[in-house]
């Protein structure tokens, strides 16, 4: 069964620095996906960037950038600038790709407060 | 328009009550699914639901029971309930055919139990 690490509970960073979330998954397969989901005390989930296991580029999205090395199944995300509004739960989460699979398992999250 | 709407956001109920929520998507997904997030922010699957049809039941107590009368709608009703059952309930949908497959999410349903 696939599982997803979040080793780091919590993190803070200063506004306007660059701070790096870890993720590590567990898995057999060759083909999947892997998301972060950012939480902000609103409770809604929203998707921050996502990327495709196939894809050796690393996806980009604005201020945010992952660091997906797929050899060593890691899958960080890269928060550019922060911002006051970056301040939220973020949890990375692995879908597996084979037969459109239709579950999508998540880790523990990391909560990111940004001092300002 | 909101895309995935839950109904209602916060219920509060006593132990042995029997509740139902509600889940309805807009984007003309085909997959919807129940998760559940404890105390500790964890998200666990519960349930998923590709047009109608069950296909993803995890682990969880007879109690809950998903009812998905079209592939727009996905509720959850939960009988005799207990303590550990207070949590937030979340509403998912995504389309199995896209590329990632990626979920889009209601904004919870936070139960109490009492």
């Amino acid at each position: 069964a696939q599982t997803v690490t979040q080793s780091q509970p919590e993190m803070s960073v200063q506004e306007a620095e660059t701070v790096t979330l870890s993720c590590t998954y567990d898995t057999s397969e060759s083909d999947y996906y892997l998301f972060w989901y950012k939480q902000p005390p609103s409770r809604q989930m929203i998707l921050v960037i996502r990327q495709e296991a196939y894809k050796q580029q690393n996806a980009t999205e604005n201020r945010f950038s992952v660091n997906f090395q797929k050899a060593a199944k890691s899958f960080s995300l890269k928060i550019s600038d922060s911002q006051l509004g970056d301040a939220a739960m973020y949890f990375c989460a692995y879908r597996s790709g084979l037969g459109g699979g239709d579950k999508i398992i998540f880790g523990k999250g990391t909560r990111l407060h940004i001092l300002p | 328009d909101t895309a995935v709407s839950q109904t209602p956001k916060y219920l509060v109920t006593q132990m042995g009550n029997d509740k139902s929520i509600k889940c309805e998507q807009n984007l003309g997904h085909d997959t919807m699914y129940w998760y559940k997030q404890d105390s500790k922010k964890f998200l666990k699957i519960m349930f998923s639901y590709n047009n109608k049809e069950l296909i993803i039941n995890e682990t969880v107590p007879n109690r809950f029971s998903p009812k998905s009368p079209d592939k727009a709608h996905l509720n959850l009703h939960i009988n005799s309930l207990e303590l550990g059952d207070s949590a937030v309930y979340f509403c998912a949908s995504s389309r199995r055919t896209s590329v990632a497959g990626e979920l889009f999410f209601g904004e919870g349903s936070r139960l109490t139990v009492l």
